[in-house]
């Protein structure tokens, strides 16, 4: 089955500064990738996702890079802001399956003002 | 629309006994799964159902099942309860599945004594 590794664990950084969270797959038949924001106490919620059609998808200051021939993606925050800290999540499925998320480990994010 | 709602909120059980935990879809999405939270394994997922039928399982053992009525309403059950079972128990809704948002609830606290 599918295998979603995330690094790092955590992530501390300066408020204004940028993060970046990276992860890697095993299943190359996966070809959905979202990215979930768990803040304290709170459910999950997706802030992006990316196809395996594109390389790479932007919303105002969130981006997620897809490289699907090395099997990893990468979720970067600009102009990080204090309520950008959170625990956030990857994953993946290949969409064929119906919904089966396989999620990474998690990255814990703080931003220091 | 009303969110996604999860019952109970919070749940105390022995060791040995048996749970079920509820789900109420978002009106309309057909698709709802379950995923298990815990500090040292992260998000998990259980199972898939839709349209009444499951389409996905994880890898978990049989003691974890659950079942989708007509309204899209679903339940997981968990027998004979270890105690690595305590866990946040989440469940999610889409429309179809695949490649879709996940609505999460605010899931279920399970805590085995």
């Amino acid at each position: 089955g599918e295998n979603v590794e995330q690094h790092p664990s955590t992530l501390s950084v300066q408020e204004g500064d940028s993060a970046v969270i990276k992860c890697t797959y095993s299943d190359s038949a996966s070809n959905y990738f979202p990215w979930y924001k768990q803040e304290l106490g709170k459910r999950p919620q997706l802030i992006i996702d990316i196809r395996s059609n594109v390389g790479e998808k932007k919303d105002q200051r969130i981006a997620v890079t897809l490289n699907k021939t090395a099997k990893h993606f990468s979720l970067h925050i600009t102009e990080t802001q204090p309520e950008d800290s959170a625990v956030y999540f990857c994953a993946a499925t290949p969409t064929a399956a119906g919904n089966k998320l396989t999620f990474g480990g998690g990255t814990r994010v703080l931003v220091k003002p | 629309k009303a969110g996604v709602t999860q019952t109970p909120r919070y749940l105390i059980k022995t060791r040995g006994q048996q749970v079920t935990l509820s789900c109420s879809p978002i009106s309309g999405h057909r698709s709802v799964s379950w995923y298990q939270q815990t500090p040292g394994q992260g998000l998990q997922f259980l199972f898939e159902y839709f349209s009444e039928t499951q389409r996905n399982k994880g890898n978990f053992p049989g003691r974890f099942s659950g079942r989708q009525f007509s309204n899209s309403r679903s339940e997981m059950n968990v027998s004979t309860l270890e105690l690595g079972d305590s866990a946040l128990y989440l469940c999610a809704s889409s429309p179809y599945g695949g490649d879709e948002k996940l609505f999460f609830g605010s899931g279920t606290q399970l805590s085995v004594l």
